[in-house]
């Protein structure tokens, strides 16, 4: 399971710091998601590239700013987070920009915990 | 508004036995529907999906899913489950054109050896 990593996979940090998760996907994608995993939720959907443009934002709080440099990058800055945004942060990418009929490759996560 | 719906929390099933994953959906016009697996420290991974066609779609590691418009629904099943398909399952549905997905809220699957 190469196609899509993330780093760091585990991050601690308090709610005044500013750290950024990293997602590269290798598979020629064009669309790539940011997700987020709380226990006994639903996937929410948080962000959505396509050919590096922003296509989708699902009322995100400010504090979490996504940036895709390029089709194989993506991005997720984080700043004075709160205690519930601590979840399990999953990266996607598919192939293919308009959505449709494509499946989605996840990476690994992020794991985060905000103290 | 698309919707996704696993009524069960939990499956447990003996291994060498059928097995069933329940995926109940709202969504207007023709769905894209999607099946995802889900193991511990893991990512999600594709099972398989129905686009159009046959109702019967059959997928990775011996999984296949019923797609049945009439009830809205899109069971996974499996003939003889096996103790390492234990997991954590997902349902999932997509408008036609649409990028978002909406994910049902997992079914985990517990196989007894």
């Amino acid at each position: 399971e190469t196609g899509v990593t993330q780093t760091p996979r585990h991050l601690v940090m308090g709610m005044t710091n500013k750290k950024s998760l990293k997602c590269e996907q290798h598979l020629g994608h064009n669309a790539m998601y940011w997700y987020k995993q709380s226990a006994k939720k639903p996937l929410e959907l948080m962000f959505v590239y396509s050919l590096e443009e922003r296509v989708e934002n699902n009322s995100v709080p400010s504090r979490f700013s996504p940036e895709c440099p390029n089709s194989s990058h993506l991005f997720l800055h984080l700043h004075t987070l709160q205690p519930e945004d601590s979840a399990l942060y999953l990266c996607a990418s598919s192939q293919g920009a308009s959505g449709g009929t494509y499946e989605q490759y996840f990476g690994p996560g992020t794991r985060l915990t905000v103290t | 508004a698309q919707s996704v719906a696993q009524p069960e929390d939990q499956v447990n099933v003996a291994e060498g036995n059928p097995l069933t994953v329940k995926c109940t959906y709202s969504v207007s016009g023709n769905p894209y529907l999607f099946w995802y697996v889900q193991y511990p420290n893991r990512g999600l991974q594709f099972l398989l999906k129905y686009i159009t066609g046959d109702n019967l779609v059959k997928g990775s590691y011996g999984f296949e899913a019923e797609f049945n418009k009439s009830q809205t629904s899109f069971h996974l099943k499996k003939p003889s489950a096996l103790v390492s398909d234990s997991a954590l399952y997902f349902c999932a549905v997509r408008e036609p054109g649409g990028f978002k997905t909406i994910f049902g809220a997992g079914t985990r699957l517990f196989v007894k050896a």
